[in-house]
């Protein structure tokens, strides 16, 4: 089975940055995501990482360090529409590949 | 940008009915998956499909659901005789084969109410 843990609630101020952890336990582990998603929203795909190391897009970066089983997410000059769930999900090859998500971190920016 | 389609938006039924959900996966994907949120909960893995056959499924799809590709392009989800813990947000999501980058689509989801 896995375990995927992140912090549940978060609060920065806009302009800010933030980081959101991810810690996980998987037998089989083949990638990391990171997903964003809105209150009655589907997630939508933020990121992905397989091998150690940071991956930076825009404003967002994901780092993963797999001998610690642990991933962040950095979010930088933070906007009002950043508010939002944060779920990290981990592929698992023992279960066919398929990716199980965290209970989310909810992120809530304010002026 | 090519989208997951799921169908109806929002669904009310009575507690015992049958209900099937639809989803329309991108057209070259080949893996489809479906998710449920209960409110303020985690998103739930469900089943994922592959070459017309369950790959994986969780402990939470029991007897009860079934999914099915009837055709080259739906993807259905069958609740068999639904009860009110049943209600949920229920996403379907896909994937090309041999590309992680961009991670799954997903649908915008149909909201199941069981009353």
């Amino acid at each position: 089975g896995q375990n995927i843990d992140q912090p549940t609630e978060m609060t920065a101020t806009e302009g800010a940055i933030v980081q959101i952890n991810c810690t996980y336990q998987t037998s089989g582990f083949n990638g990391l995501f990171w997903y964003q998603q809105h209150a009655g929203e589907a997630p939508t795909f933020l990121s992905y990482n397989v091998l150690d190391g940071l991956e930076e897009k825009g404003r967002f970066s994901s780092f993963l360090s797999r001998s610690k089983g642990y991933s962040y997410l950095l979010l930088k000059e933070l906007q009002m529409k950043d508010s939002a769930s944060y779920l990290c999900a981990v592929r698992d090859w023992n279960n066919n590949n398929d990716m199980r998500f965290g209970a989310g971190t909810r992120l809530t920016v304010k002026p | 940008e090519p989208e997951v389609t799921q169908t109806p938006s929002h669904q009310v039924t009575q507690m015992g009915q049958e209900v099937i959900l639809r989803c329309v996966p991108i057209s070259n994907h080949l893996y489809f998956y479906w998710y449920r949120q209960i409110l303020g909960q985690k998103v739930e893995f469900l089943v994922s499909f592959y070459n017309n056959e369950i790959s994986e499924k969780s402990e939470i799809f029991d007897d009860q659901f079934s999914v099915e590709r009837p055709d080259g392009s739906n993807f259905t989800l069958k609740i068999r005789s639904t009860k009110l813990e049943d209600s949920a947000m229920y996403f379907c999501a896909s994937r090309p084969v041999g590309t992680d980058l961009w991670g799954y689509t997903f649908g915008s989801g149909t909201r199941l109410t069981v009353v």
